[in-house]
């Protein structure tokens, strides 16, 4: 069982380029989760999505946009990179009510 | 605003002792979701406990509780006994009503032989 896949798992970025981090789960879970984690902090929210063409924006949803046209599948597009967006960023996915969030392994970006 | 604090960015503790790591929440749902996770340097997050807000019974498991204080909006993990496996960054998080999933800024724990 995969759980939630997230690739690449490292990545260097020059500043103004794209780029898309992908993340897949297999659980048939309904909710999805993109964080960005900086140096010594904690997990600040970018994007969410509740289901299959349903996404909205977290607390630092500036400069990402995501998209979810199937249930397995929630990418991260990064427009326009800048150093700011240097950090580690994890997917995540869970069913409703109280459960826990399964986490991808993160993708570490550096922009230089 | 749904905010999840967590004042004590580091801590240490003497392996077989037991600490204690703090988190105060805010929110004006009625009902949510609190959790404490766990990341060991291999950024892997583990869940280490949950609780409902409307359970007034502090959750346990194994080494690990909480002091649930529902009116004070604190929520705050025990670990008796600590290992030094225990060594991570501790997250409290908490889910406000149904969708989002809140993380606190983490207590980097350690424990020393």
């Amino acid at each position: 069982n995969a759980g939630v896949t997230q690739t690449p798992k490292f990545r260097i970025l020059k500043i103004g380029q794209s780029m898309t981090l992908q993340c897949t789960q297999d659980m048939n879970h309904n909710y999805m989760y993109w964080y960005r984690q900086d140096p010594g902090m904690g997990l600040k929210l970018i994007y969410y999505s509740v289901g299959a063409g349903i996404t909205d924006k977290g607390e630092v949803p500036n400069g990402y946009n995501v998209s979810r046209s199937t249930t397995e599948d929630f990418p991260l597009r990064l427009e326009l990179a800048a150093p700011s967006q240097t950090s580690v960023y994890f997917c995540a996915s869970r069913t409703g009510g109280n459960t826990e969030a399964f986490f991808g392994q993160g993708t570490r970006l550096t922009v230089v | 605003a749904q905010t999840v604090t967590q004042s004590q960015p580091e801590m240490s503790v003497q392996e077989a002792e037991t600490v204690t790591l703090s988190c105060t929440y805010d929110t004006s749902e009625s009902n949510y979701y609190l959790f404490w996770y766990k990341q060991p340097p291999s950024r892997q997050m583990i869940l280490v406990i949950r609780q409902e807000a409307y359970k007034q019974q502090n959750a346990t498991e194994n080494r690990f509780s909480v002091n649930f204080q529902k009116a004070a909006k604190s929520f705050s993990l025990k670990i008796s006994d600590s290992q030094l496996g225990d060594t991570a960054m501790y997250f409290c998080a908490f889910i406000p009503g149904t969708y989002k999933y809140i993380f606190g800024t983490g207590t980097r724990l350690k424990v020393l032989a």
